[in-house]
């Protein structure tokens, strides 16, 4: 079953602003990462951030998590149209380091 | 150029035939897992192989079959068997240790059943 949620669901903005998107979770977790789907594509592996971490960047991107309450945040900072994709988290789902469980995504549309 | 490569992009199926999905890897990988994703969802994990010869139901095996007989390929069956298999199939591998289980992805198969 799903187990990380992703919210919002959509995201509009203008290209130039920052677009923040949240993920939830249940269970306790060794490590979170994000993933970024194109339309009609794979997914591609973004940044992963283990549990004893709380932020990490990789170019634009800032990856926060918080463990106390079972959540992570991924910015794109100073957004451009071509980030317009589905954003995705994934964790290992309880009992298990080797599958991932995927939430449901985040659609942004960044808007020239 | 290493990676991973599904084939066909797209296929057609009729109900009560059974087809199957090619993904192969060149990574190196020992574990290979295959997903479904439904229009504006997330992935559901049908099917996953840790290592050669031994693989492992997911969420909604149901209707799927899979086979591992070398660590490369590991296709995907859809059976007559599943209710709805209109969907988009997503192959990826990964080095399968316990902490670096970063997946990589295939460029997806989109089935539809006529």
């Amino acid at each position: 079953s799903q187990q990380g949620e992703e919210d919002p669901q959509a995201l509009s903005i203008q290209e130039g602003e920052n677009a923040t998107m949240n993920c939830s979770y249940k269970t306790s977790i060794n490590n979170l990462q994000w993933y970024r789907q194109n339309s009609g594509r794979g997914l591609v592996h973004l940044i992963l951030i283990r549990s004893n971490e709380r932020e990490k960047h990789s170019g634009r991107l800032r990856v926060t998590l918080d463990t106390s309450k079972k959540s992570s945040s991924l910015l794109i900072t100073a957004s451009r149209a071509a980030d317009t994709a589905s954003y995705f988290c994934a964790r290992p789902p309880s009992g298990s380091a080797r599958q991932l469980t995927f939430g449901s995504g985040t659609q942004l549309t960044v808007l020239p | 150029d290493g990676g991973i490569t599904q084939s066909p992009k797209y296929l057609f199926r009729k109900e009560g035939q059974n087809v199957t999905l090619s993904c192969e890897q060149n990574l190196n990988h020992d574990a290979m897992y295959w997903y479904r994703q439904d229009p504006g969802q997330g992935l559901r994990l049908i099917y996953y192989s840790q290592i050669v010869n031994d693989f492992q139901k997911g969420d909604i095996a149901e209707g799927y079959s899979v086979s591992r007989e070398k660590k490369e390929s590991f296709p995907l069956t859809v059976t007559s068997a599943q209710k709805n298999p209109t969907a988009f199939y997503l192959c990826a591998s990964s080095i399968g240790g316990l902490d670096n289980n970063e997946q990589f992805f295939g460029p997806g198969t989109r089935l539809t059943v006529l």
